[in-house]
């Protein structure tokens, strides 16, 4: 069971370039996240997407674009690299967006960027 | 608003010491509450949830009471091994949206 995939595992861009995140996840979840992990800062969520066919601004959306693909692919886009978007990026998917219980987030093993 | 705030960290023990990592929130209305652990060049994984007051989550010798009183949700084990050394995260999530809030994470290691 591969759970959530995301490539790359590692990036080096230079400022101004373009790149897509790519996440698939194979659970049938209706809910898909994009975090950023920096230190001291624990996860920020970028963008989330409910269900498919709707994707809504998280903590940290600027200089990001998300496109929900359909029900498993969930992508992630920096137009304009900075620096100020070195991170790790996490992809996770949950299975319920509103619950009673709340399902958890199952996460992919990162996407290691950096910006010079 | 809501929030989560962890001790911070490192911590380092010894195999066989007892582990205390404390996590309280705030937040609006009556989250779920969850540790996640993280292993190196890892995502985050589900170690334990609780999803109404007074609920013990446990997992792998880990074990966590929801109170609401004091609106914490501290994570325990008796006797950490070297396996245990990893990241561990507080979070909380928003039961009309299903937000997660995640705190900044305390890091582990244990020596042998």
């Amino acid at each position: 069971n591969a759970g959530v995939t995301q490539t790359p595992k590692f990036q080096v861009l230079k400022t101004g370039q373009s790149m897509t995140l790519q996440c698939a996840q194979d659970m049938n979840h209706n809910s898909m996240y994009w975090y950023r992990q920096d230190p001291g800062m624990g996860l920020r969520l970028i963008y989330y997407s409910a269900s498919e066919g709707t994707t809504d601004k998280g903590e940290v959306p600027n200089g990001y674009n998300v496109s929900r693909l359909n029900k498993r692919e969930f992508s992630l886009r920096l137009e304009s690299a900075a620096p100020s978007q070195t991170s790790v990026y996490f992809c996770a998917s949950s299975e319920f967006w509103r619950s009673a219980e709340n399902s958890p987030l199952h996460f992919g093993n990162g996407t290691r960027l950096t910006v010079t | 608003g809501n929030s989560v705030t962890q001790m911070e960290g490192p911590v380092t023990l010894s195999e066989e010491a007892f582990l205390t990592i404390n996590c309280t929130y705030t937040a609006t209305g009556y989250p779920s509450l969850f540790w996640y652990v993280q292993y190196p060049g890892e995502g985050l994984q589900l170690l334990l949830k609780a999803t109404k007051a007074d609920d013990k989550g446990s997992n792998k010798g880990f074990e966590a009471t929801y109170r609401k009183e004091t609106t914490s949700f501290h994570l325990e084990k008796g006797s950490v091994q070297v396996s245990d050394s990893a990241v561990y995260f507080c979070a909380l999530s928003d039961p009309t949206g299903n937000q997660f809030y995640f705190g900044t994470g305390t890091s582990l290691t244990v020596i042998p």
